[in-house]
């Protein structure tokens, strides 16, 4: 799996958008990024992947660069509730082959009230 | 239930003792992981069950780590002869199969181990 390169951590306005940067130079052309987060004292929560196309749910977007070497996650309204270490990860997503999670450090987002 | 769960949420325990940590996955969920998450640090994969494939053990960092799971259901992780730099947060995560969510690991909310 590609290596990540995230920074260490961010702080966000209450109800402005969180832009959560994730670099992925050396990500292959079947590799996903993913991004998860972990509130404190509790087990990590998938929030979105995406191949090339930029993303949307419930819960944020990921945009992609064209390249594919980079990616921002957008919490388009934080709240208080999003302060957590996001993780954003590249891994090969095929069926039997998705198996570990390997996080990194991430980004510990702070939402200020 | 609705998620994973796990028990204890809490184990204290002395150097050299074994432990039992407990998952209990989301009903139907074909796939099962442990990792191991140090403080400040991130996942750690430890061992990963996929229906009755034999497990995939190459995360287990020592003999004294192992794992069971019967079936679909219920997974125990053992560790024997504990020692301090076991002291972590064990989380485990099961995953449905079928190409609609065959990514997506939920989490339980761990179990966090202090060895003295």
């Amino acid at each position: 799996d590609a290596k990540t390169t995230q920074p260490t951590s961010m702080d966000c306005a209450e109800g402005r958008a969180a832009n959560l940067p994730c670099n992925h130079s050396t990500i292959s052309g079947n590799e996903y990024v993913y991004w998860y987060r972990q509130i404190h004292s509790q087990g990590p929560q998938y929030i979105i992947h995406g191949l090339k196309n930029n993303e949307t749910n419930e819960m944020a977007s990921l945009i992609i660069t064209e390249d594919r070497k980079s990616s921002t996650l957008i919490l388009p309204h934080a709240t208080l509730r999003d302060t957590a270490v996001y993780y954003c990860i590249v891994r090969v997503s095929v069926s039997g082959s998705a198996r570990q999670l390997t996080f990194g450090s991430g980004t510990q987002l702070t939402v200020l009230p | 239930g609705a998620g994973v769960s796990q028990s204890p949420s809490n184990k204290v325990t002395e150097k050299g003792k074994d432990v039992e940590l407990r998952c209990d996955p989301i009903s139907g969920h074909t796939a099962l992981y442990w990792y191991r998450q140090r403080l400040g640090q991130g996942l750690e994969f430890l061992i990963y069950f996929q229906g009755n494939s034999a497990p995939d053990k190459s995360g287990l960092p020592s003999d004294r780590f192992s794992a069971e799971r019967t079936g679909e259901s219920v997974s125990t992780l053992t560790i024997q002869r504990t020692q301090q730099e076991d002291s972590a947060v064990y989380l485990c995560a099961s995953r449905a199969s079928g190409r609609a969510s065959y990514n997506e690991q939920f989490f339980g909310p761990g179990t966090r181990l202090t060895v003295l």
